[in-house]
């Protein structure tokens, strides 16, 4: 299984624009979680799917934030417009089943930089 | 909320050297997990603990979960330069179907040659 796939691994872009993030989970897993690191915060949850379905979105910072999952194998987090304070390494991650400390496998993470 | 407090912030040490981290919080956890992190890419799950007072063992790594579930500690046994890296306690919260993890902030560990 080639893990966690997220693109771009890189993204910088221009105060105001709109920004998509993309992620394919684990073929199989029922679970999907959008994080958030910053060296001040470090790792936060911005939001997670059950089965295509979000569930908890309490972590989104504003309504600039949206997050969708059409499908089992996609799912996407759009910031629009972007700020400069939106700059962070944004993950994604899978998991097979939503039970007591079921591991998390993550992608290797956006770079975000926003000018 | 939930808040998980990890101590030291920064650890450098000497290849060879023991050296121990903390996750503490005041709130109890339905189990908790250590990730290590590599720079470039995203947290690996090391291990996870269920009940109050357990110790797990992944080779030079010790791990355990306070007896009130609200703590843990990890443990390495003579440092080796791989084992540099981010390590992060998550504990997990469990409602029904659905639970998601809060993460500290992470030990950046430092272990050189």
């Amino acid at each position: 299984d080639a893990g966690v796939i997220q693109s771009p691994r890189h993204e910088v872009t221009e105060m105001g624009q709109e920004v998509t993030l993309r992620c394919k989970p684990i073929s199989g897993h029922n679970s999907l979680f959008w994080y958030r690191q910053t060296m001040m915060r470090g790792l936060e949850l911005l939001i997670y799917f059950n089965n295509n379905v979000p569930i908890d979105d309490s972590g989104m910072p504003e309504d600039r934030f949206s997050a969708k999952m059409p499908n089992a194998s996609f799912s996407t987090l759009k910031i629009q417009p972007s700020e400069p304070r939106d700059s962070a390494v944004y993950f994604c991650a899978s998991s097979s089943y939503v039970d007591w400390g079921n591991e998390q496998f993550f992608g290797p993470g956006t770079r975000l930089t926003v000018l | 909320t939930q808040l998980l407090e990890q101590s030291p912030q920064f650890l450098s040490i000497q290849e060879g050297e023991n050296l121990t981290v903390y996750c503490n919080s005041s709130s109890v956890f339905s189990s908790l997990q250590w990730y290590r992190q590599e720079p470039g890419e995203g947290p690996v799950l090391l291990v996870t603990v269920v009940t109050g007072g357990e110790v797990k063992k992944l080779k030079r790594l010790t791990f355990q979960f306070g007896d009130a579930r609200k703590d843990s500690s990890l443990h390495i046994t003579a440092a080796q330069p791989g084992d540099t890296g981010l390590y992060l306690c998550a504990g997990a919260v469990s409602g029904g179907s659905n639970y998601k993890l809060t993460f500290g902030k992470g030990t950046l560990l430092t272990v050189n040659p």
